[in-house]
């Protein structure tokens, strides 16, 4: 994963609640990208923050959604109010220093029952 | 906008077998490509990546792929597949700018059977 970081790796919400994920890039990066992974589907495009700045988020619900990368901390992926729609893999991405290559985290497993 | 096709969904190989996956793309502008590989219930590992230079890229685990402009093909191959290449693989593109996302094709499951 090249030094990405995310957490919680795994998460259990109920219907209703909030869930919050949690990425830091590559050490010395103010770059990432979000990424969601339902079951048995490829990854789809949410959001691409740089530090204080949302940079594309072309691909975020437009509803309980939302994300942010502050300048001190992590990049936090937040959803209000989950349903069983939501139950995925949530991947965090960070480009390198030359900025072409894009690595990725490990993931968080969101799951609501 | 750029879009990726990987044309098989599944492919089953023999073990030492040779194989190829198949990722076409479509983009207006010049594009990175990538292959990344996802093991059961972890991240994605970067296989190999195209930015530019020689049409053959070699990467990790014994994988290549070779750009081809005019096909606008990507495809990756291994000479012989080992039981721990199970797993899925997605084919990538990435506009060759430092502000866009990377869009990715369906994802190939690999399955090599003994």
């Amino acid at each position: 994963n090249a030094g990405v970081m995310q957490n919680p790796r795994h998460l259990v919400r109920r219907r209703g609640q909030e869930a919050r994920l949690r990425c830091s890039p590559m050490k010395g990066h103010s770059h990432v990208y979000w990424y969601r992974q339902l079951p048995e589907e490829g990854l789809k495009f949410m959001v691409y923050l740089q530090k204080e700045n949302i940079i594309d988020e072309s691909g975020m619900p437009k509803e309980r959604f939302s994300a942010e990368f502050p300048k001190e901390g992590p990049s936090i992926l937040r959803i209000q109010q989950v349903v069983r729609g939501d139950s995925a893999a949530y991947f965090c991405a960070s480009p390198d220093a030359s900025g072409n290559t894009i690595y990725f985290g490990e993931g968080s497993w969101l799951t609501v029952v | 906008a750029q879009s990726v096709t990987q044309l098989d969904s599944q492919v089953p190989v023999f073990e030492e077998a040779p194989v190829e996956l198949r990722c076409n793309y479509s983009s207006s502008v010049s594009v990175y490509l990538f292959w990344y590989v996802q093991y059961p219930n972890q991240g994605l590992q970067l296989l190999l990546k195209y930015l530019s230079g020689s049409t053959l890229v070699k990467g990790i685990n014994g994988f290549e792929a070779e750009f081809n402009k005019s096909q606008t093909s990507f495809h990756l191959r291994k000479p012989s597949v080992h039981i721990s290449d199970t797993a899925e693989y997605f084919c990538a593109v990435r506009q060759d700018s430092s502000a866009s996302k990377i869009i990715f094709g369906s994802g190939t499951r690999l399955s090599i059977r003994p």
